[in-house]
C-alpha cells in the first residue's frame, strides 16, 4: 500500500532555531502534498498545500516566511520552521495526494517541542 | 464554505456497547469525500474509510458501519460491541472536489473512552 514517512518523528529544539521536517512518499508519486498542524487535544488544521514544482499556497494566519515548504520532488516535500518559539510546538502531520486521484496517504507526523 | 461539525466531544462507554460517532458536515460542492480516521495515543492518523456524494449505500466492515445520508448532510459511524482497542479520537473529515480543494477539513474529534 501507498507509505508516507516523516522525520524526524519527534525533535525538541532551542527557541529561535530553526528545524526542518521531511515528508516523503516512499512508493508513489505525490504531486500534493498538505501539511497539517495539530495542538494538544484539537483537530488537525491545514497550514498548507505543496505542489512540486512551484510554491506552496498557505491558509490564512499561517506566516510564509516562518514556515517554509519545499517540494522539490514528486516524492519529497519538506517544511522548515524557522526562528522557532515555544507556541510553534505542535504536532505536524503531512499528507501525500496519489498523482492523479483523490487518494491521500497520511505521515506519522512529527512532534516539536520548542523549549 | 466547508465544515465538519462532531458535537460530541467525549463519550465514554463500557466494554461490549454498541456506540455512534455523529458527524455533519456543509459543503456547496455536490462532488466530495468524507472520511473517518482514529487517532490513537500515538498520534499517527489511521484510516477507516472514505465515502464518496454519489454513493449513498450505507457500510459495513467487521465491527465498524457507517450511514450516509445526504438528506441531512451526515455521515455516522458506529462501533459495535466496542472494546477497550478502540479507545481513540475519532475524526471525520471532508474533501471537496468541485472546488478542486483537495485538503480534508477535520471535524474537532470525538475521544472515545472504553471502559473494561
Amino acid at each position: 500500500g501507498a507509505v508516507v514517512s516523516q522525520h524526524p518523528s519527534w525533535v525538541i529544539c532551542k527557541s529561535g532555531t530553526s528545524v526542518k521536517i521531511e515528508c516523503r512518499s516512499l512508493d508513489f508519486q505525490a504531486t500534493t502534498m498538505f501539511w497539517y498542524r495539530q495542538f494538544p487535544k484539537q483537530s488537525l488544521m491545514l497550514m498548507a498545500t505543496s505542489n512540486e514544482g512551484s510554491k506552496a499556497t498557505y491558509e490564512q494566519g499561517v506566516e510564509k516566511d516562518k514556515f517554509l515548504i519545499n517540494h522539490a520532488s514528486l516524492t519529497l516535500s519538506t517544511l522548515t520552521v524557522t526562528s522557532a518559539h515555544p507556541e510553534d510546538s505542535s504536532f505536524y502531520i503531512c499528507s501525500a495526494r496519489l498523482s492523479g486521484t483523490y487518494e491521500q496517504y497520511f505521515g506519522p507526523g512529527t512532534r516539536l517541542t520548542v523549549t | 464554505a466547508q465544515k465538519v461539525t462532531q458535537a460530541q466531544t467525549e463519550i465514554s462507554v463500557v466494554e461490549k456497547e454498541d456506540v455512534t460517532l455523529d458527524c455533519v458536515y456543509e459543503t456547496r460542492d455536490t462532488t466530495y469525500y468524507l472520511f473517518w480516521y482514529k487517532q490513537p495515543p500515538s498520534g499517527e492518523l489511521v484510516f477507516l474509510i472514505r465515502r464518496n456524494s454519489f454513493d449513498e449505500q450505507n457500510e459495513i466492515s467487521g465491527r465498524y458501519s457507517w450511514n450516509f445520508q445526504k438528506s441531512t448532510s451526515s455521515f455516522n459511524f458506529t462501533i459495535t460491541a466496542s472494546q477497550v482497542v478502540d479507545s481513540a479520537v475519532y475524526f471525520c473529515a471532508l474533501s471537496e472536489v468541485d472546488t478542486g480543494r483537495r485538503a480534508l477539513t477535520f471535524g474537532s474529534g470525538t475521544r472515545l473512552q472504553v471502559q473494561p
